[in-house]
């Protein structure tokens, strides 16, 4: 079956590690998207990658890095500068055509320790 | 301004009830619509577009008013299995990327 996958679904770290979060489609879809979302809050942007090999920064991209080597993966590193990761992480995708839906997955909830 | 605003909730309906959400968006050049549902700790998964002509699924009817940049959803006989937040997306700036309004809880009582 076609979806998004992410990995951990829960995830610990020290403060001051950097942590990786790995984001994972079989969608075909051109475009991947990382939000963060704190409880009672909506969604923020944190980085998006509308093509392989390019990606640009969103709403609150300060404190993480991402890459985009191959259509399918959209790993988002949360770094020792992220003042406050604890947070709800939720990557998605899309194709590039009007009027269609952003896929999500099941999301990974980071706890710094 | 948020670039999408919608009512603050929470909603607290009986079983049975009808209740309508608003949202209403700043980027008028937004061309795609959407209604997302989210359950506690999950992922949002979508529960319908919006279109210009209005469109209705079931017991949920959804429209969109561009001049006035705003958009309504309508949940007719509220189902216990309706409870969660309901999210508004207008796609943004970034050309199909998706912006997120903040949600509005939905508590259906029995």
């Amino acid at each position: 079956d076609g979806g998004i996958t992410q990995s951990p679904k829960y995830l610990f770290r020290k403060e001051g590690q950097n942590v990786t979060l790995s984001c994972e489609q079989n969608l075909n879809h051109d475009a991947m998207y990382w939000y963060r979302q704190d409880p009672g809050q909506g969604l923020r942007l944190i980085y998006y990658s509308q093509i392989v090999n390019d990606f640009q920064k969103g709403d609150i991209a300060e404190g993480y890095s991402v890459s985009r080597e191959k259509k399918e993966s959209f790993p988002l590193t949360v770094t020792s500068a992220q003042k406050n990761p604890t947070a709800f992480y939720l990557c998605a995708s899309s194709t590039h055509t009007l009027n269609t839906e952003a896929f999500f997955g099941q999301g990974t909830r980071l706890t710094v320790v | 301004r948020k670039e999408v605003e919608q009512d603050p909730g929470p909603f607290n309906v009986p079983e049975g009830a009808t209740v309508a959400f608003n949202c209403t968006y700043s980027n008028s050049a937004s061309q795609s619509f959407f209604w997302y549902r989210q359950d506690c700790r999950k992922e949002p998964k979508l529960l319908m577009s919006v279109y210009s002509s209005g469109n209705e699924d079931g017991r949920f009817t959804a429209q969109l008013n561009r001049a006035s940049q705003y958009i309504s959803l309508l949940i007719r006989d509220s189902k216990l299995s309706d409870s969660a937040t309901y999210l508004c997306v207008v796609t943004g700036n970034y050309g199909q990327n998706f912006v997120f309004g903040p949600g509005t809880r939905l508590s259906v009582l029995p």
